[in-house]
This record gives structure tokens, C-alpha cells and sequence, in this order.
């Protein structure tokens, strides 16, 4: 079966701290993808970044920065020097089969103040 | 130019009520689910169609009846409706590749806030 745990329910920063949101997955397919999508408080879900198991290769765009570790089963999310804008809530989601169903976890809220 | 569009964007209807919402992608995706968040946030998978034919159906009530006329519009039509129906509705298409691929990514609409009193 699959499973992502995101321990963190909220983090609460001041703004240029940096914040990182941890997600651990759990499956026994050698084939899979992990994604993150933000939640601002619009409501929207916005796609982020997607990794496939076979690249482990670390991610920076902009302020953002995805460690994805096999051995650890993570994908950690880094923003560092956070801003207002930033708060929202953040998913890490899995997908394994291929017919599309993801397995999102519960989610962290982002809280950043001034 | 909206990727995956929803209507109605909020819904407030009594209990007993049947009503549906739409969903509608530009995307040139075959596949298209229905996501349901509750009010903890937590995000759970509703159903997916892919071409037109059903292939994931999560537990849920009868009374939630998908149906997709082609591969750009899944609907949602749900009768008899309760007050634990109340959520946010996200409709999301896919273009899913037989073996995994760059275009597995799913892209959401903007959500259905739908309160039944």
C-alpha cells in the first residue's frame, strides 16, 4: 500500500527564515513519482515539482529547493528566505500505478509573518 | 486560457437537494479525476475517467454519480445531498503515459466550495 506522511501539520516562521516541510512516502514499486503542490489561501492547487524514483537528483528553483532521498524514502521542500507570500498549505503527493491515483499527504500550513 | 476550469465555484443548497458541477480541460488530456478535501484539508481521490471509461471508483455513496461525455469534461452529479457533503470539490486531468512518464503530472481546477445546509 501506498503512504506519504507529512509529520509537520503547521510551521510558523518570520519573514527571510527559512522553512523546510518533510515528506516521507512509503511503497514497494520501484517505479514511482512524487509531486509537491501549494495550497494559498485562495484555495487553488498549484503544481510545484514532480521527481520520478530513477533521478535523484536534487531541484533548486528560485527560492525553492526539493531533497529527494531514496534511502531515507524523502522529499523534503526547502524555501529558504521565506516571504509572506508563502504561506499557504503544502502537499507532497505519490503516484505509482499508472492510472493516475495519487496519494497526497495530510498536508503543512505555512505560516509566514512579517 | 484556463487549463482546468470548474463551475459552479460555490454551491449552497439544502439537504435533500440533487445538483451537479462541471469540469472542463483544454489541456488535450485523456484522463480526468474528481478529488474531494475535506475540512481538515486532507485530499482524497474521488474517481478518474480515462477516454470516457471509469477506471478508479473510491468507496463512494451511490449517490455521487460521475459521468464524462468525452475526454475534456468529467461531471459530477451527486443526489440526495447530506450535510457531511459538504467540501471542496477538485476536478484534475492527467495525460497518463502506460509506464510513467514526464506527463503524469495532474493539474487541478479551482475547486467547488460546496456547503449543504
Amino acid at each position: 500500500a501506498q503512504k506519504v506522511t507529512q509529520a509537520q501539520t503547521e510551521i510558523s516562521v518570520v519573514e527571510k527564515e527559512d522553512v523546510t516541510l518533510d515528506c516521507v512516502y512509503e511503497t514497494r514499486d520501484t517505479t514511482y513519482y512524487l509531486f509537491w503542490y501549494k495550497q494559498p489561501p485562495s484555495g487553488e492547487l498549484v503544481f510545484l515539482i514532480r521527481r520520478n524514483s530513477f533521478d535523484e537528483q536534487n531541484e533548486i528553483s528560485g527560492r525553492y529547493s526539493w531533497n529527494f532521498q531514496k534511502s531515507t524514502s524523502s522529499f523534503n521542500f526547502t524555501i529558504t528566505a521565506s516571504q509572506v507570500v508563502d504561506s499557504a498549505v503544502y502537499f507532497c503527493a505519490l503516484k505509482t500505478d499508472s492510472w493516475g491515483k495519487f496519494q497526497f499527504g495530510a498536508g503543512t500550513q505555512v505560516v509566514v509573518t512579517p | 486560457d484556463t487549463a482546468v476550469s470548474q463551475t459552479p465555484k460555490y454551491l449552497v443548497t439544502q439537504m435533500g437537494n440533487d445538483k451537479s458541477i462541471k469540469c472542463e480541460q483544454n489541456l488535450g488530456h485523456d484522463t480526468m479525476y474528481w478529488y474531494k478535501q475535506d475540512s481538515k484539508k486532507f485530499l482524497k481521490i474521488m474517481f478518474s475517467y480515462n477516454n470516457k471509461e471509469l477506471i478508479i471508483n473510491e468507496t463512494v455513496p451511490n449517490r455521487f454519480s460521475p459521468k464524462s461525455p468525452d475526454k475534456a469534461h468529467l461531471n459530477l452529479h451527486i443526489n440526495s445531498l447530506e450535510l457531511g457533503d459538504s467540501a471542496v470539490y477538485f476536478c484534475a486531468s492527467s495525460q497518463v503515459v502506460l509506464g510513467g512518464g514526464d506527463q503524469e503530472t495532474q493539474y487541478f481546477g479551482p475547486g467547488t466550495r460546496l456547503l449543504v445546509l
